[in-house]
């Protein structure tokens, strides 16, 4: 079936450090993918979106990489700040009756001062 | 925040009492989600309106009943709710139900006694 999941529930960094949150997923026709980021007692907020004709894309301090070859995706943060620290999740825009968004279950990034 | 929001931002309730959680969208799109968010779970798709019509109904039981009046607004009527109810409920709203963007709202943090 469709997953999509997250390989490390925690990932805890130094400030200053880059960060690198991994997510796999499993439908080989998904075409867009995006991550999101969800702070404590708030909603999913859109961090960075990549279709699959591309294997990179680069916001402000923020890469997404894209391997379809392995069906793998990453977010990599650079120079890590306190205000980074939340929960991350990648999504896959999969094809059924109608276009969903499948998430995974989350990554925790915990930034240590 | 991002545009959607939901009202009540808590909710309280007994398994014989009769609610409704409210969202609204302020960005003109076409689609309106909801979504379930338990612990230690992905997020859960549980409805799609693409232009008021509910296109996707994820096999959610029918204590749950979404209506989406027009484009703007999307509600959830909740009826003899179950404990393992609780959870944070989501409203989200996208262009349209293609490979798009979906903007969160904050949520709705509902507990079942």
């Amino acid at each position: 079936g469709e997953s999509v999941g997250l390989h490390l529930p925690t990932l805890s960094v130094q400030e200053g450090d880059n960060s690198i949150i991994n997510c796999a997923y499993s439908n080989s026709a998904s075409d867009y993918f995006i991550w999101y980021k969800q702070e404590s007692g708030k909603g999913p907020q859109f961090i960075i979106d990549i279709r699959s004709n591309m294997d990179k894309r680069q916001g402000q301090r923020v890469t997404v990489l894209l391997n379809k070859t392995v069906k793998h995706l990453s977010l990599q943060i650079a120079a890590t700040q306190p205000g980074d620290s939340a929960v991350y999740f990648c999504a896959e825009n999969v094809k059924d009756s109608s276009y969903k968004l499948i998430f995974g279950s989350g990554t925790r990034l915990l930034v240590r001062p | 925040e991002t545009g959607v929001t939901q009202t009540p931002r808590h909710l309280v309730m007994g398994m014989t009492n009769k609610k409704s959680l409210k969202c609204e969208q302020h960005l003109g799109h076409n689609a309106m989600y909801w979504y379930k968010q338990s612990a230690k779970k992905p997020l859960e798709l549980m409805f799609v309106y693409s232009l008021e019509e509910r296109v996707e109904n994820n096999s959610v039981p029918s204590r749950f009943s979404p209506e989406c009046p027009n484009s703007s607004h999307l509600f959830l009527h909740l009826h003899t709710l179950q404990p393992e109810d609780s959870a944070l409920y989501l409203c989200a709203s996208s262009q349209d139900t293609s490979r798009n963007e979906q903007f969160f709202g904050p949520g709705t943090r509902l507990t079942v006694l």
